[in-house]
This record gives structure tokens, sequence and C-alpha cells, in this order.
């Protein structure tokens, strides 16, 4: 079956402007992550969904940063007033809740890279 | 959270095993050790995990030292199309009883002909 999708997988923008990045897990994966991944750094946690709920925003670097999910499928990841900092290749997963030993393995979506300018 | 530390770069001649080192001293008893590797431009894949005994699969194997504060994963026979960047990660449970994953920066793995 498909993979993780997101979109879009290049996104440039000016500095202040809000940008939306976009996560279609796997159908019927539980579970969604999001990361970041600055150049050369390896990958840092945002936000973790179960269903539609983030029970770990933890990892959301200001309040600039939110996220959503609705009717258990697509995420998506808001960045108000962007930063040039916010520069990096934005990661999702998502992790399907069975008891099947997939049940621990993470599907890595191909990312977004965001530019801001 | 739990740390993982990792050396930048290692080469490895194609046909031989590579031995990729991971410390992870600050680990709890309930705190898995996950290892995903990245591809030039792609998302992470899984390639293993474990919490203390050694573990095998197609892909690999993961040795985890008696302690716990250290594992090391193995390419028995490494080949070209190995050369990505090698996480090795921590899986925690936060106190709302969810799975978090701590990366590390990762190793560098090439593959030399």
């Amino acid at each position: 079956g498909a993979g993780v999708s997101q979109s879009p997988s290049n996104k440039v923008t000016e500095k202040g402007k809000d940008v939306e990045l976009r996560c279609d897990p796997i159908s019927g994966h539980t579970a969604l992550y999001w990361y970041r991944q600055s150049l050369g750094q390896g990958l840092e946690f945002l936000i973790y969904f179960q269903g539609n709920s983030a029970p770990d925003k933890s990892g959301l670097p200001s309040d600039r940063f939110s996220a959503e999910r609705t009717g258990g499928s697509v995420s998506t990841l808001t960045i108000q007033r962007t930063q040039q900092e916010d520069s990096a290749v934005y990661l999702c997963a998502s992790r399907p809740r069975t008891d099947r030993k997939s049940y621990n393995e993470q599907f890595f979506g191909p990312g977004t890279r965001l530019t801001v300018l | 959270d739990a740390k993982t530390t990792q050396p930048p770069s290692m080469d490895c001649a194609e046909g031989r095993a590579a031995n990729l080192p991971c410390n992870h001293s600050t680990i709890s008893g309930n705190e898995y050790v996950y290892w995903y590797r990245q591809i030039h431009s792609q998302g992470p894949q899984y390639i293993i995990h474990g919490l203390k005994n050694n573990e095998t699969n197609e892909m690999a194997s993961l040795i985890i030292t008696e302690d716990r504060k250290s594992s090391t994963l193995i390419l028995p026979h490494a080949t070209l199309r190995d050369t990505a960047v090698y996480y090795c990660i921590v899986r925690l449970i936060t106190t709302s009883g969810t799975y978090k994953y701590i990366f590390g920066t990762g190793t560098r793995l090439k593959v030399l002909a």
C-alpha cells in the first residue's frame, strides 16, 4: 500500500510568513510523529499524536509552532511568522497500533524541505 | 531524556562487517534501543531494535552490553547501498504513557568499493 506522504516536498517562504506542512500517514496508523532535521543535524522530535490528541507537545520549539490532526488521519504542522532558523527538513512518521512486530516501527515520509529567506 | 552518542563518521570496505557503536549511558531499564538509517534525501528507515538481549534480523545484528550502557549495530557484509547515516535511538515512555524517540546526530557510514 501507499506509504507516508508529505506535501509540499519543497517550500520557500519569506521571513515573517506563515506556512502549513501536510502529512498523510499510512491508512490505519493511529500514531503520528513530527520531527525536524536541520542541515547536518540529527532528527529533533517536535510532537506526537495518538489519534487526534497530542499527549506530547514537548518538542515544539516555540509558540509559533502548532499542529493538529483531524479524523485520526491527516496532520498539519503550522509555523507562524517564520524565521530563518526554521529552515530545515520536516519529517512525518506514522506507526500502527497492533500486536504485530511492526507495532514498534515508525514509517517515515520523504519530508518537506522548508527554506526561509 | 536519555541521550545517545555516536562517532560522526566511519568507513568500511565492501563485503566486510560494519560495526557501528553507540553509547547510551543514561538509559533506563524500560527504554529500548532502536537503530534507523537515512539514505540521502530519504526518510529514515527502521533497521532493528532491542531491550537487553542481542537481536538479529535480515538486515543486521544488535549487540547490547550487559549493563545496557552501549550497543553495537553490525552489518555483516556491507554493500555500497549501505552507505547512509545510521541513527542510534532511545525510545522512552513519557509520563503520559506515550512513546518518544530520542535521535542522536548519527554516524555517517561510507562503504568503499
